[in-house]
């Protein structure tokens, strides 16, 4: 079945450097991916649409060059927390939209970021 | 805007019991609705999906409704067992767009 590896599942950050999480579809092509978070105890908001080659569309209220999406080819799409401060820790999860079957997403696994 | 509401927010139950999941969203226009699990920390997994035009989903102990007109879905899961025990989380796609907007999921424990 389609797989989306996410990684680092966990990463803990001190406060000022930069955190780039990785989401790779290992078996299809993933034309559009799709970047959420979850705060503790809220449900899963979506930050950013991306297509593979074009400039990521970013969801009102997300600063798109705290939160910078690469998506430069079918297969891996990149999302980089820069200058992380404690309140971007939460749990972010990326969602692979591919073009055949019957659900047509596939989410990854998801990485929780601490920032200290 | 879609919004998406999960009640009951937390559900405690004993091993073997039926128990019902609900989720309710205020836009009708939706393209489909799908149900996932989330286990600490971890990523979704995708339990059942409804389009618009299906009333209902099955799968194993699982059986999903929809009744788009209210704004409702429900997951039923038949014969309860510990390994049930998760966060679920009801999405729903619109008519237009492709993202999901997520309900706040029912935290489920399934007590031996």
């Amino acid at each position: 079945g389609a797989v989306v590896s996410q990684h680092p599942s966990r990463v803990i950050c001190k406060s000022g450097t930069s955190v780039k999480i990785e989401c790779r579809s290992l078996d299809f092509q993933a034309t559009t991916m799709f970047w959420y978070r979850q705060f503790p105890k809220q449900s899963l908001m979506l930050m950013a649409t991306s297509n593979e080659g074009s400039k990521a569309t970013y969801e009102q209220g997300v600063e798109k060059d705290k939160f910078l999406i690469n998506h430069a080819s079918l297969t891996l799409s990149t999302l980089t927390v820069t200058s992380a401060h404690p309140e971007d820790s939460s749990f972010y999860i990326c969602s692979a939209q591919r073009r055949q079957g019957a659900h047509g997403y596939t989410f990854g696994s998801g990485t929780r970021l601490t920032v200290v | 805007k879609q919004e998406v509401t999960q009640i009951p927010a937390a559900l405690s139950v004993p091993e073997g019991e039926n128990l019902v999941l609900n989720c309710s969203f205020t836009d009708s226009a939706i393209y489909n609705l799908q149900w996932f699990r989330q286990d600490p920390g971890k990523g979704l997994t995708s339990l059942l999906l409804i389009q618009s035009s299906q009333r209902e989903q099955t799968s194993g102990r699982l059986n999903a409704s929809l009744d788009k007109s209210s704004g409702r879905s429900t997951l039923y899961i038949a014969a309860s067992q510990p390994g049930d025990s998760a966060t679920y989380l009801c999405a729903v796609r619109p008519n237009t767009g492709n993202q999901f907007y997520f309900g706040t999921g029912t935290s489920l424990t399934v007590i031996p």
